[in-house]
């Protein structure tokens, strides 16, 4: 069965630090990575996708893919209270199916 | 429309009875998605519409659940006979189901359907 690994957490990091968050995934056919981000009682919503290995960097958040080693990180660098949330990865293979992991609860202390 | 949208926001219901779920996906969005996520868990997928293609719809539960999508329109979710098990935010998202490139999945914000 294909799957997406997360720890659940919480991971908490002091405010202006680098929040590291990884998610391994098994299907080595897997093409497209996503990281979203869902507030407590909202939907997820979009921080980036990365489809090439190395890094892709959208503001403060850096992906980083390993298509070798089969994991996909994002860092958060200056985390701010405001990025307290859970964090979770998707991956696709190419199909339509998104494979979702459990989701990392991330907390940035003041 | 402009994002995915939902109704109702909130669901409140007796155990046995009926409910419909809407989701109106961002127009040009071929590709429509079920999940369900009960409280302090993950997405569950639940099933897949793709334009006029038959529906994926190998993460349902059970027979009480059934959904129709009309080409690339709306989409409704059925639950019959409502189990308090139920409980939890059903989620739609939809994409464009481009064949290459990231396919980015746009969620609305959920129905929270609730069985007393």
């Amino acid at each position: 069965q294909k799957e997406a690994e997360q720890n659940s957490g919480p991971l908490s990091v002091p405010e202006g630090a680098i929040a590291s968050l990884n998610c391994t995934y098994s299907d080595r056919g897997s093409q497209s990575f996503f990281w979203y981000r869902q507030y407590s009682g909202k939907s997820p919503e979009l921080i980036m996708f990365i489809y090439s290995n190395g890094d892709k960097e959208d503001g403060r958040f850096t992906a980083q893919l390993n298509k070798a080693s089969q994991y996909v990180s994002l860092l958060i660098r200056d985390s701010q209270p405001s990025d307290s949330a859970t964090y979770l990865c998707a991956v696709t293979s190419g199909t339509y199916k998104y494979i979702f992991g459990t989701g990392t609860r991330l907390k940035v202390l003041a | 429309g402009a994002g995915v949208s939902q109704s109702p926001s909130n669901k409140v219901t007796e155990k046995g009875k009926d409910v419909e779920l809407r989701c109106d996906p961002i127009s040009g969005h071929t590709a429509l998605y079920w999940y369900r996520q009960r409280l302090g868990q993950g997405l569950e997928f639940l099933i897949y519409f793709q334009g006029n293609s038959a529906p994926d719809k190998s993460g349902l539960p059970s027979d009480r659940f059934s959904a129709e999508r009309t080409g690339e329109s709306v989409s409704t979710l059925t639950i019959q006979r409502t189990q308090q098990e139920d409980s939890a935010v059903y989620l739609c998202a939809s994409t464009r189901a481009r064949e290459s490139g990231a396919n980015v999945l746009t969620f609305g914000a959920g129905s929270r359907l609730t069985v007393l």
